[in-house]
């Protein structure tokens, strides 16, 4: 089944660690891809996106991605996190055979951060 | 630029009765908007995806009878859960899109989420 993958649930990090969450999609053909942040008692934030080009794509508070097509994958990744970092993360995919605006979230992935 | 907001944030109501949700692009004109359920800790399911002035699509599995969907301006999508039981019991968040210029795909923006309680 077409899906978007999240294998982390719940990732535990001490501040200043390296950050890597994996994300991998199951759609054919060509994707955009996207991850999004909800930090505690807030809305969806977009983090970064990609769309084509460089697939190495630099989002917002030093947070990057890895569009590898072979793999199917999109992994986050933020080389020293902060404790402020503490959030809900999903990856998401627009197939583009869908319609213009559809997207399909991950189960997400839950980071605390330690102080 | 690009907020949405949703009205009510919270919602707690008696088994049987009817609540409507408002979502609203305050500073856009919004295209499409999208009606997405999320339980504790699990991911966001799309419900349904409206387009201003024709019938909602919904998602495989939603009940178009129970959560009506109205999306009368390019502002404005209601959801109104019918009948609500405490099974409906969830946090609802809807999302805008818009054109961006020249894409192909038009990026969504968040609303805060309504949490409807069914007691």
């Amino acid at each position: 089944a077409q899906s978007v993958s999240q294998h982390n649930h719940h990732v535990i990090l001490s501040e200043a660690a390296s950050l890597e969450l994996g994300c991998n999609y199951s759609y054919g053909g060509t994707v955009n891809l996207f991850w999004y942040v909800q930090y505690p008692g807030q809305h969806l934030q977009l983090l970064l996106k990609y769309f084509s080009g460089d697939p190495l794509v630099k989002g917002i508070k030093g947070f990057e991605a890895e569009f590898i097509k072979s793999k199917f994958s999109f992994n986050l990744r933020k080389p020293s996190v902060q404790w402020s970092d503490t959030a809900e993360y999903f990856c998401a995919v627009n197939p583009f055979y869908s319609s213009a605006s559809k997207i399909i979230f991950g189960s997400g992935t839950r980071l605390s951060i330690r102080p | 630029g690009a907020v949405v907001s949703q009205h009510p944030s919270r919602v707690i109501c008696k088994s049987g009765t009817s609540v409507k949700i408002e979502c609203r692009s305050l500073d856009f004109q919004a295209t499409t908007m999208f009606w997405y359920r999320q339980f504790p800790k699990q991911s966001l399911m799309l419900m349904a995806t409206s387009n201003e002035g024709s019938k909602a699509t919904y998602e495989q599995g939603v009940e178009k009878d129970k959560f009506l969907i109205n999306h009368a301006s390019l502002t404005l999508s209601t959801l109104t859960v019918t009948s609500a039981h405490p099974e409906d019991s969830s946090f609802y968040i809807c999302s805008a899109s818009r054109t961006s210029g020249g894409s192909p795909y038009n990026e969504q923006f968040f609303g805060p989420g309504t949490r409807l309680t069914v007691l």
